[in-house]
């Protein structure tokens, strides 16, 4: 199956502070998400992203599928930031997510 | 915002005991799917359902388990007889078509004693 592989697999930040968090995956897909769950708590949605940037405040995302890999940019980071961070997604021709191992990252203040 | 609803939040069982986990899918989706995490690990797919019936499932989801759409809004997943390995967190998701956005509720977490 697919591998999906995010780095890096835990990141400490000060509140203030920028980070790049990336997806890379070893199959070509037709839609990559990128979830924010704190623990034992929702997958939160914050880019469904198959390809090409979007932006929502302080958060970015950029899917180069052809290369294969994502990246999520956070921007002024705060302490309501912290938790983990999963890409997910989907291969041509399947109908269901595969996750990567996600990012669990900590905002100090 | 249409949202994914399940309940109950956290629901503790016997080992043994049979445990149905609900789901509000989003209203004109067609896609609906349940997803698993047991603590501190990825999320797993566990089966994908269309048109009343199961389109796809994974290795996990053996006998032990069911899904079912018993009304127009409804969406459940049954565990026959829980096992302590069954704890985890339970994900329903939703999408109006196949590999498209999907929505995923806030998840129950199933605890087996």
């Amino acid at each position: 199956g697919i591998q999906v592989e995010q780095s890096p697999p835990d990141l400490i930040l000060q509140e203030g502070a920028n980070s790049t968090l990336r997806c890379n995956f070893s199959d070509s897909v037709n839609n990559l998400q990128w979830f924010h769950q704190i623990p034992w708590g929702q997958l939160i949605n914050l880019f469904y992203i198959p390809s090409g940037t979007k932006q929502n405040g302080r958060l970015s995302a950029t899917t180069v599928a052809t290369e294969r890999y994502s990246l999520l940019y956070i921007s002024s980071s705060q302490t309501t930031d912290s938790g983990v961070y999963f890409c997910a997604v989907v291969v041509w021709n399947f109908n269901k997510f595969y996750f990567g191992s996600g990012t669990k990252l900590n905002v100090k203040p | 915002e249409p949202e994914v609803t399940q309940t109950p939040s956290h629901q503790v069982t016997q080992m043994g005991q049979e445990v149905i986990l609900r789901c509000v899918p989003i209203s004109n989706h067609l896609y609906f799917y349940w997803y698993r995490q047991i603590l501190g690990q990825k999320v797993e797919f566990l089966v994908s359902f269309y048109n009343n019936e199961i389109s796809e499932k994974s290795e996990i989801f053996d006998d032990q388990f069911s899904v079912e759409r018993p009304d127009g809004s409804n969406f459940t997943l049954k565990i026959r007889s829980t096992k302590l390995e069954d704890s985890a967190m339970y994900f329903c998701a939703s999408s109006e078509a196949q590999r498209v956005e999907a929505f995923f509720g806030q998840g129950t977490r199933l605890t087996v004693v």
